[in-house]
């Protein structure tokens, strides 16, 4: 299948500061990645659909200022956890489709983060 | 929007046995079907996936069966092994709209 490689996969961070998780399409070219949060034991929460050369679309509930997305390439999504707090620690998880409408969605390894 | 139910939520089986979990979903447009195996600390992974427009399909030791009528679709894993130990989620997707199921957690005791 498809390679889609997420960076770092764990990062521990200060409270205030602000962490940057990159998800990369090795193999094929996503206009769209999908941006994804889980707590402990749950299912995927789905937090935005990032679009390359356009603004991310987000979930209701889920802060744009809190947590920006940078689709800035065919290649490349990003996620920046601005301002981070102890209640931001979660694991992400982003995900990306080869083709356009053939469904397969592949994901990332996932970052854990850690906000003291 | 689309809905998708998983049970069971947790499922316990011996080495060798048979484990099946099933997703029921609720919009009749969706179309696609997957199966994600997810490990402790890392993503889910493909295993198997439907369309709609096959009522079976088989990958070794793994398969899954949809009912369109009924709007539901199973995951069949058979001669389980330890390895296969993991939380399994289901997903339905329309237009390349994907909604997960909540999860099953699997144990295959050796």
């Amino acid at each position: 299948g498809a390679v889609v490689s997420q960076h770092p996969s764990r990062v521990i961070c200060k409270s205030g500061t602000s962490v940057k998780i990159e998800c990369r399409s090795l193999d094929f070219q996503a206009t769209t990645m999908f941006w994804y949060r889980q707590f402990p034991k749950q299912s995927l929460m789905l937090m935005a659909t990032s679009n390359e050369g356009s603004k991310a679309t987000y979930e209701q509930g889920v802060e744009k200022d809190k947590f920006l997305i940078n689709h800035a390439s065919l290649t490349l999504s990003t996620l920046t956890v601005t301002s981070a707090h102890p209640e931001d620690s979660s694991f992400y998880i982003c995900s990306a489709r080869p083709g356009a409408n053939t469904g397969e969605l592949f994901f990332g390894e996932g970052s854990r983060l850690t906000v003291l | 929007g689309e809905n998708v139910e998983q049970h069971p939520s947790t499922l316990s089986v011996q080495e060798g046995d048979s484990a099946v979990i099933k997703c029921t979903y609720s919009d009749s447009a969706s179309n696609y079907f997957p199966w994600y195996k997810q490990e402790l600390g890392k993503g889910p992974q493909l295993i198997i996936d439907i369309r709609s427009n096959v009522g079976e399909k088989k990958d070794q030791r793994i398969a899954v069966t949809l009912n369109k009528t009924a709007k539901h679709f199973s995951l069949h894993i058979t001669e389980t092994q330890p390895e296969d130990s993991a939380v399994y989620f289901c997903a339905a997707s329309f237009n390349n709209d994907m909604r997960f199921g909540a999860g099953t957690r699997l144990t295959v005791k050796p």
